[in-house]
């Protein structure tokens, strides 16, 4: 089993939909998940940690399941600005070898 | 004001060449990574170094020599290039270990031939 794994999509969907992404990681010991958005030819960056209890930022909603080892990102009312790929990321070991293992990513195309 | 900035850009360059790619982060950060994203997307880290020290070491080829003469640079050493070496390479950094957010250069986009 591949230590993150993600649905590669495409998801294609119209504005103004919802859609809504799944990834589960492989070690129950991680602690830190996130959700990352790569645009076409750019750098990762942050979209939101996910926190134990559920998190929401506008219309993006992360939520972890720790039992079945999966975590969620709902996105709300999709905007053409929305497409990406979204790439699911966890922590594995501890201490100063602690590393973040990423997924192969999701990728959104919203469409007008 | 770019926080993460990577020299070049673009590398073209031949089988057996020897190229370096640097990295430069000005957020005051403690630690610095070298990620390589190939034609899969797949994102994978190669090195991590805090405070000039090397924390992960991946199982990457020794021909990859990394080097942070000091906290907020991180330069990346290529000896005798090989096909399979294209692909973007990312520099990141984050305040302190990999469980904080880590914030990446543009890329350097490198293609062998």
């Amino acid at each position: 089993r591949k230590e993150v794994e993600q649905d590669p999509g495409p998801f294609n969907v119209p504005e103004g939909a919802t859609v809504a992404f799944n990834c589960t990681y492989s070690n129950s010991a991680s602690q830190s998940f996130f959700w990352y958005r790569q645009d076409c030819r750019k750098e990762p960056k942050l979209l939101m940690s996910v926190y134990s209890s559920g998190n929401e930022d506008g219309r993006f909603t992360a939520q972890l399941n720790r039992a079945s080892q999966y975590i969620s990102l709902l996105i709300r009312d999709s905007k053409l600005s929305d497409s990406a790929t979204y790439l699911c990321v966890v922590n594995i070991g501890g201490g100063n070898n602690r590393k973040l293992i990423w997924g192969l990513g999701t990728s959104l195309a919203v469409n007008p | 004001d770019t926080a993460v900035s990577q020299t070049p850009k673009y590398l073209v360059t031949q089988m057996g060449n020897d190229k370096s790619i640097k990295c430069e982060q000005n957020l005051g950060h403690d630690t610095m990574y070298w990620y390589k994203q190939d034609s899969k997307k797949f994102l994978k880290i190669m090195f991590s170094y805090n405070n000039k020290e090397l924390i992960i070491n991946e199982t990457v080829p020794n021909r990859f020599s990394p080097k942070s003469p000091d906290k907020a640079h991180l330069n990346l050493h290529i000896n005798s290039l090989e096909l399979g070496d294209s692909a973007v390479y990312f520099c990141a950094s984050s305040q302190a270990d990999s469980v904080y957010e880590q914030y990446f250069g543009p890329g350097t986009r490198l293609t062998v031939t």
